[in-house]
């Protein structure tokens, strides 16, 4: 079946310009991940939702970065006011359940460099 | 809290040459581990993971890691290098504790020489 996607692929923008980012999780899967990858590091969580369970943003780096998932499925990573250091790939994934042992799918990412 | 600590962010194995990735971690509950792989311009991929039971784990294209709680360690190992498998390699660590989220170490390149 269909893996993780997310749209777009690659995104250049102006500092302070806002963007969105969009993932399509497996069908089916409740959990959805957002994380982010900075060039030569590791990945750093931003935000999950299970369900209709309110989502947990602990990792959101600021107020100018937000997420929403509609019915249960799609999912769009918004950055406000970008700035430099938002630079990096954003990666969506996705799981079958919320649990800690579940094996999150990932998608190919967004690269998004911010000039 | 837990962290994932990768010893040496590149590595250069020549074909056929024992891969050996080393990962430690920091958790305050029994920890769920994980290895994953990421190709050029890919997303992650899941090599293998240890949630309960044998601690010696195997995982896809003849990779496999052991458990070593005494060590807090998850070491990731191959026999054989390919040329195939020249990509980057991540640990991830979970723990309910912890709300189920992934915790990443840096990352390791490894890079096959033939």
């Amino acid at each position: 079946g269909a893996g993780v996607s997310q749209s777009p692929s690659n995104k250049v923008t102006e500092k302070g310009k806002d963007v969105e980012l969009r993932c399509d999780p497996i069908s089916g899967h409740t959990a959805l991940y957002w994380y982010r990858q900075r060039l030569g590091q590791g990945l750093e969580f931003l935000i999950y939702f299970q369900g209709n369970s309110a989502p947990d943003k602990s990792g959101l780096p600021s107020d100018r970065f937000s997420a929403e998932r509609t019915g249960g499925s799609v999912s769009t990573l918004t950055i406000q006011r970008t700035q430099q250091e938002d630079s990096a790939v954003y990666l969506c994934a996705s799981s079958l359940f919320k649990g800690v042992s579940e094996t999150q799918y990932f998608g190919p990412g967004t690269r998004l460099l911010v000039l | 809290a837990q962290s994932v600590t990768q010893l040496g962010s590149h590595v250069s194995v020549s074909e056929g040459a024992l891969v050996l990735l080393r990962c430690n971690y920091s958790s305050s509950v029994p920890p769920y581990l994980f290895w994953y792989v990421q190709y050029p311009n890919q997303g992650l991929q899941l090599l293998l993971k240890y949630t309960t039971g044998a601690t010696l784990v195997k995982g896809i294209n003849g990779f496999e890691a052991e458990f070593k709680k005494s060590e807090t360690s998850f070491h990731l190992t191959k026999p054989s290098a390919h040329m195939s498998d020249a990509a980057e390699y991540f640990c991830a660590v979970s723990a309910e504790a912890a709300g189920n989220k992934l915790t990443f170490g840096g990352g390791t390149r490894v890079l096959v020489k033939p």
